[in-house]
């Protein structure tokens, strides 16, 4: 079946600091992948869209400075937390579009959750 | 703004009981799905509804679909400790193409 990679899992870092999140389609071409912030006991909040080749579309209210988003092959999408701040802390998940089983799905990452100090 | 409500927002029942949370939308859609998360996690895909399908059947899931009253329900029958976890509802609209936008999610807590 279709598998997302996220990577790191965990990352604690200094204020001030920019921050890369990985996430890879293991087995599947994504041209398309989607990136979500989640906060404690809340549902996940659509960031951007991340397209192959082209600028993310960033839903409104999400600074494009600050979370920036590159999507250089069809199983690779990076999201770089810029000049963190603790108002970052958060649980970042990506997800690509794939089909199984003759259905189109969306495939997660097991999530990044970031901690700013 | 991104779409989606869930009620309860908390659910705790006893082990074999069955398990039905529900979900609103505000506009048409292509399809639902219904995912569950483990804290901490990732989410996992449990089933899809297509907009012209009423109910669909996985396991011991059962999924209604009401585009009139544009709501939806997931029934966990004979519910298991390891059904434990948040459920989240997500819907990809007409005008969003394949992008989704998720339910605040129920928080199911099965009591051996």
């Amino acid at each position: 079946g279709a598998v997302v990679s996220q990577h790191p899992s965990w990352v604690i870092c200094k204020s001030g600091t920019s921050v890369k999140i990985e996430c890879r389609s293991l087995d599947f071409q994504a041209t398309t992948m989607f990136w979500y912030r989640q906060f404690p006991k809340q549902s996940l909040m659509l960031m951007a869209t991340s397209n192959e080749g082209s600028k993310a579309t960033y839903e409104q209210g999400v600074e494009k400075d600050k979370f920036l988003i590159n999507h250089a092959s069809l199983t690779l999408s990076t999201l770089t937390v810029t000049s963190a701040h603790p108002e970052d802390s958060s649980f970042y998940i990506c997800s690509a579009n794939g089909r199984q089983s003759g259905e189109e799905k969306l495939f997660f990452g097991s999530g990044t959750q970031l901690s700013v100090l | 703004s991104q779409q989606g409500e869930e009620d309860p927002q908390a659910l705790s029942i006893q082990e074999g009981e069955n398990a039905t949370m529900n979900c609103s939308y505000k506009t048409s859609i292509n399809n639902l799905q219904w995912y569950r998360q483990n804290s901490g996690r990732g989410l996992v895909h449990l089933i899809l509804i297509r907009s012209n399908e009423r109910e669909k059947h996985s396991g011991r899931l059962r999924v209604t679909l009401d585009t009139s009253k544009k709501s939806s329900s997931l029934l966990i029958t004979a519910s298991r400790a390891a059904d434990t976890a948040s459920y989240f509802c997500a819907t990809a609209t007409t005008n969003t193409g394949n992008q989704f936008y998720f339910g605040t999610g129920t928080s199911l807590t099965v009591i051996p």
